[in-house]
């Protein structure tokens, strides 16, 4: 079953504005990784958070992370037309022995349309 | 470094047919992986590999077969196909050995099953 639940499904916001994308999931995990998908694409690695986390920034964005509510947060900032694509959350378990290592579950994503 | 490549980009197939996806990565990681994603879905993982000679199974396996002779290839074979098969399937690779954690994906292989 999906690991993640993101919301909302899709948002639609004019440039310059900012986008925020909500992940929640059910297990432990080791770390919390966003990915973009343009239309048609592969996924593109953004950024990772550990568990021990609570907030990182690149760039841009920002994420954040509360495992006491096992949810994260991305925010996209001064949102761009090129920031049109659609975002995942994705998470690597803790699993015992190692057994979620390098395994990645991923939430169903946001599709974002950013309009000039 | 060409990443992960996949071919084919697109395959049309009839029900009962088979065939193999393939990935190759020259990035020498350990870590490969499929994944199948469907609309709605996200992505899920098929099968992965941590290494030459050691396969496992992910969340969805039944109907797909994988090998990994070398560190480079990790082929995705599908034994007889079937129209819930469609999707678009992704190879991604991953350096076990470092503090890195991402995940590279290639750029994926739309599968129609008649």
């Amino acid at each position: 079953s999906q690991q993640g639940e993101e919301d909302p499904q899709a948002l639609s916001i004019q440039e310059g504005e900012n986008a925020t994308m909500n992940c929640s999931y059910k297990t432990s995990i080791n770390n919390l990784q966003w990915y973009r998908q343009n239309s048609g694409r592969g996924l593109v690695h953004l950024i990772l958070i550990r568990s021990n986390e609570r907030e990182k920034h690149s760039g841009r964005l920002r994420v954040t992370l509360d495992t006491s509510k096992k949810s994260s947060s991305l925010l996209i900032t001064a949102s761009r037309a090129a920031d049109t694509a659609s975002y995942f959350c994705a998470t690597e378990g803790s699993g015992a022995g190692g057994t979620s290592y390098g395994k990645l579950t991923f939430g169903q994503g946001t599709i974002l349309t950013v309009h000039p | 470094n060409a990443g992960v490549t996949q071919t084919p980009k697109f395959q049309v197939l009839k029900t009962g047919q088979s065939m193999t996806l393939q990935c190759a990565q020259d990035m020498n990681h350990e870590y490969m992986s499929w994944y199948r994603q469907d609309p709605g879905m996200g992505l899920r993982l098929i099968h992965y590999s941590v290494g030459a000679g050691i396969t496992d199974q992910g969340e969805v396996p039944n109907g797909y077969n994988v090998s990994r002779s070398t560190t480079e290839d990790f082929p995705l074979r599908l034994l007889s196909a079937a129209p819930s098969q469609t999707s678009v399937y992704f190879c991604a690779s991953r350096d076990l050995g470092g503090p890195v954690y991402e995940q590279y994906f290639g750029p994926g292989t739309r599968l129609t099953v008649t």
